[in-house]
């Protein structure tokens, strides 16, 4: 399969913990999104790469929320002292320069006890 | 900010009848607009898109979407719906607006279609 990829599926966390979650996205794909889905909501854009570059940032990722592609490969997106608000979908999409077309993964479901 | 609404939480249509699902857009400028759909437990698909040219645009899986500026619409239409059509339906819009570099794409909030047999 050599589309958008995401790891893990699903985290349990506790209040307060942090996790890291990984997007691959289809390889000769420069752009790279990071959105996120509540139950019940469209997907909300959280952050944009290019390259390595980061972009664009949405004002609802907080200081506790962090975003990086090191290499222009894969991403990473971490979250500081997760709240029980940070429950959701998180969905990480790649698109090819020049063409509009984003192209999702299956999501990271991440759930705060 | 560039905007899409979905009207209709749910459509409900008989396996071989149309089928439609409607999207209004609000934007400011030439509206670069997008379908997706969701199937349980998986990632959003690209169905279609519409940048500029034929206001009938056709996609993925049968379906096409019709542009039409008067009215400020994108819906979403298949002449014989399937019962795996059964799935949640997005539709989303390039944000232009303020200082956004205009990747982002805006959601609506999605209208579950089901097919019964």
């Amino acid at each position: 399969d050599t589309g958008v990829s995401q790891d893990p599926r699903h985290k349990i966390t506790k209040r307060g913990q942090n996790v890291t979650f990984r997007c691959d996205p289809i390889s000769e794909h420069n752009r790279l999104y990071w959105y996120r889905q509540t139950l019940g909501q469209g997907p909300e854009f959280l952050t944009y790469f290019q390259n390595e570059a980061q972009l664009e940032k949405s004002r609802l990722l907080s200081d506790r929320f962090s975003a990086e592609r090191p290499k222009g490969s894969f991403s990473t997106l971490e979250i500081q002292r997760t709240e029980q608000g940070d429950s959701a979908m998180y969905l990480c999409a790649s698109s090819l320069g020049g063409r509009e077309e984003q192209y999702f993964g299956p999501g990271t479901r991440l759930t705060v006890t | 900010a560039q905007s899409v609404a979905q009207p209709e939480d749910q459509v409900n249509v008989a396996e071989g009848n149309p089928l439609t699902v409607k999207c209004t857009y609000s934007v400011s400028g030439n509206p670069y607009l997008f379908w997706y759909v969701q199937y349980p437990n998986r990632g959003l698909q690209f169905l279609l898109k519409y940048i500029t040219g034929d206001n009938l645009v056709k996609g993925s899986y049968g379906f096409e979407a019709e542009f039409n500026k008067s009215q400020t619409s994108f819906h979403l239409k298949k002449p014989s719906a399937l019962v795996s059509d059964s799935a949640l339906y997005f539709c989303a819009v390039r944000d232009f607006s303020g200082s956004n570099s205009g990747y982002a794409l805006n959601f609506g909030k999605g209208t579950s279609l089901l097919v019964t047999p």
